[in-house]
């Protein structure tokens, strides 16, 4: 257990309003990401974050903005939703394991509908 | 773009019987992870390799690394029920993002 929680777990919205998906970790873990799942496309990332104010692009990132204030929390932003952006969204966090290699360990997940 | 591709994609079998599932690359990685994900959830981390030719085992779970670091395979003996998941892999490069590359996942099914 990576100590890592998501909220909220479930959200029904409306197309065109805007939604914000809240990554918290209690480990103190540099690197945070975001992904989204869909059936046939697997998941894939949308953000991430090397530390506090630091974020970069993923592949699917239009769309889509985040923010990291604190160590322990990655906020995803859907500044206007679309029905293309109903998915189930995974936050994660990466710890190393010397050498360069890193394993990535995952929340549970929010699951959203854009209406 | 750098891709992983799992096979099979879906996979149903009874209880008892073997099965291997299959990660190959044309890249080389500096890690392999293997993830099941249940229904709900998030994906859970199984094991990570790191060695070219490393083989791991959990249980009735094996897991190998490519001697050349493009490919990996997991191994299950006699399948239960609660095997039933959607497996995934993942490679990570050498770099200071821990970015991983995921498979598109292979989907098991294991039938009491």
């Amino acid at each position: 257990d990576a100590g890592i929680t998501q909220s909220p777990r479930h959200k029904v919205t409306e197309t065109g309003t805007p939604v914000t998906l809240r990554c918290h970790q209690t480990e103190n873990h540099r690197y945070m990401y975001w992904y989204r799942q869909d059936p046939g496309h697997g998941l894939r990332l949308i953000h991430y974050s090397y530390g506090v104010k630091d974020t970069d692009k993923g592949e699917v990132s239009d769309g889509y903005s985040v923010s990291r204030s604190k160590t322990e929390d990655f906020l995803l932003t859907l500044e206007s939703a679309t029905s293309s952006q109903t998915s189930v969204y995974f936050c994660a966090i990466s710890e190393s394991l010397g050498a360069g290699v890193e394993t990535q360990y995952f929340g549970p997940g929010t699951r959203l509908l854009v209406l | 773009t750098q891709l992983l591709e799992q096979s099979p994609q879906f996979l149903s079998i009874q209880e008892g019987e073997n099965l291997t599932v299959y990660c190959n690359s044309s890249s080389v990685f500096s890690s392999l992870q293997w993830y099941r994900q249940e229904p709900g959830e998030g994906p859970v981390l199984l094991v990570t390799v790191v060695t070219g030719g490393e083989v791991k085992k959990l249980k009735r779970l094996t897991f190998q690394f490519g001697d050349a670091r493009k490919d990996s395979s997991l191994h299950i003996t006699a399948a239960q029920p609660g095997d039933t998941g959607l497996y995934l892999c993942a490679g990570g490069k050498w770099s200071n993002t821990g970015k991983l590359i995921f498979g598109q996942g292979t989907t098991l099914q294991v039938k009491p």
